[in-house]
């Protein structure tokens, strides 16, 4: 069956741009999570939706990130105004619920020129 | 907020030879997970350990986690280039989050 997709794989944007990256999770996933993985590290958690809402969004280094998830399916994570410091792989990951296997998507890998 | 460290960071190897590369937590794992990961590729779980002094093998993979529940070992047997990639440890704990060290970036050398 179809894994977790995420559109597009690599993205490209000057600083100061918008920048929208999509995430399609597995069918019938309720959970879905966004991660960011800069170079060298190990992934490091953003925000995590149960359905439509989001239930902890913690991780969002700060109020230029927004994520959205409208039908409780497809999850789109937004960064405005973009940074050099914002560059790096990011992750989306979905589960049927909480306390189950995460199951990962191959990335977005962003380069904020 | 919980720390995990491991080590090494960088390890490379030649086909055949034998390995293990560790973690180890600022505090006690909920539920400790191990995951390869490959290059343009997300992580991939291998093994789920929750209870200390745990072991679980995976064909040549073994996973032993540490009795106080703070510290985890992969061994890795006869390594074969297939098994290069990043391998994370990370604890999915009492949220609904993964907290994940920086990894070992494991290379086996043909």
């Amino acid at each position: 069956g179809a894994g977790v997709s995420q559109t597009p794989s690599n993205k490209v944007t000057e600083k100061g741009k918008y920048v929208e990256l999509r995430c399609d999770p597995i069918s019938g996933h309720t959970a879905l999570y966004w991660y960011r993985q800069s170079l060298g590290q190990g992934p490091e958690f953003l925000i995590y939706f149960q359905g439509t809402g989001a239930a902890d969004d913690s991780g969002l280094p700060n109020d230029r990130f927004f994520a959205v998830r409208p039908e409780g399916s497809v999850s789109t994570l937004k960064i405005q105004r973009t940074e050099r410091g914002d560059s790096a792989v990011y992750l989306c990951a979905s589960s049927p619920g909480t306390i189950y296997e995460q199951y990962f998507g191959p990335g977005t890998r962003l380069t904020v020129t | 907020t919980q720390l995990l460290e491991q080590s090494p960071q960088f390890l490379s190897i030649q086909e055949g030879e034998n390995l293990t590369v560790y973690c180890n937590s600022s505090s006690v794992f909920s539920s400790l997970q191990w995951y390869r990961q490959e290059p343009g590729e997300g992580p991939v779980l291998l093994v789920t350990v929750v209870t200390g002094g745990e072991v679980k093998k995976l064909k040549r993979l073994t996973f032993q986690f540490g009795d106080a529940r703070k510290d985890s070992s992969l061994h890795i047997t006869a390594a074969q280039p297939g098994d290069t990639g990043l391998y994370l440890c990370a604890d999915q704990g009492g949220s609904e989050k993964l907290v994940f060290g920086k990894g070992t970036k494991l290379t086996v050398n043909p």
